[in-house]
């Protein structure tokens, strides 16, 4: 099993719409957990830190399920600019993030 | 501020050549990081430096790879006898400092490419 999953998807949702990611982890010391976005032929960009009370900002919120080891990143009234892939990390250790292999979005006009 | 910047942004090379990659982190970081991003996957981590600790090599896929990180700035990443499949895009982030919670700043990679 891997240490970090994600649907690869892609997903392929209309503008406006409600969109939610999941992402599961393996270790269950793991303390910081991240959503990053990267486009195409980009590097990855931080989208948001995942807190462990769950944190939002503006259309986008993210979630901690410790018991169950997941986080989730929801995407509010999408943007055709939302269009991208979403990488999670989580750390592996005290120094290093391990990274899923990322949910490709696609928001449809 | 400046970023963090990557050189060559691409680089072709033929099998069985030697390459150098290099990256600059942004001025101050202490952390720096490389990964490795195989077309339509994730990041996987190669080797992490920390001040003038020693590095965390435990990434590093062969004896192939190495990494220097000199005068605790710039950072070259060194391939020997490429293979096809380090064929990938090689990722360089810093951070400010080793906590866990700190955000890591990437590159704009170096596309490799071994014929």
């Amino acid at each position: 099993r891997k240490e970090v999953e994600q649907d690869p998807g892609p997903f392929n949702v209309p503008e406006g719409a409600t969109v939610a990611f999941n992402c599961t982890y393996s270790n269950s010391a793991s303390q910081s957990f991240f959503w990053y976005r990267q486009d195409c032929r980009k590097e990855p960009k931080l989208l948001m830190s995942v807190y462990s009370s769950g944190n939002e900002d503006g259309r986008f919120t993210a979630q901690l399920n410790r018991a169950s080891q997941y986080i989730s990143l929801l995407i509010r009234d999408s943007k055709l600019s939302d269009s991208a892939t979403y990488l999670c990390a989580v750390d592996g250790s005290a120094r290093q993030l391990t990274f899923g292999s990322g949910t490709q979005l696609t928001v449809l006009p | 501020g400046a970023g963090v910047s990557q050189s060559p942004s691409n680089k072709v090379t033929e099998k069985g050549k030697d390459v150098e990659l290099r990256c600059d982190p942004i001025s101050g970081h202490t952390a720096l990081y490389w990964y490795r991003q195989s077309l339509g996957q994730g990041l996987e981590f190669l080797i992490y430096f920390q001040g003038n600790s020693a590095p965390d090599k435990s990434g590093l896929p062969s004896d192939r790879f190495s990494a220097e990180r000199t005068g605790g700035s710039v950072s070259t990443l060194t391939i020997q006898r490429t293979q096809q499949e380090d064929s990938a895009v090689y990722l360089c982030a810093s951070s400010v400092g080793t906590s866990r919670y700190n955000e890591q700043f990437f590159g704009p990679g170096t596309r490799l490419t071994v014929l």
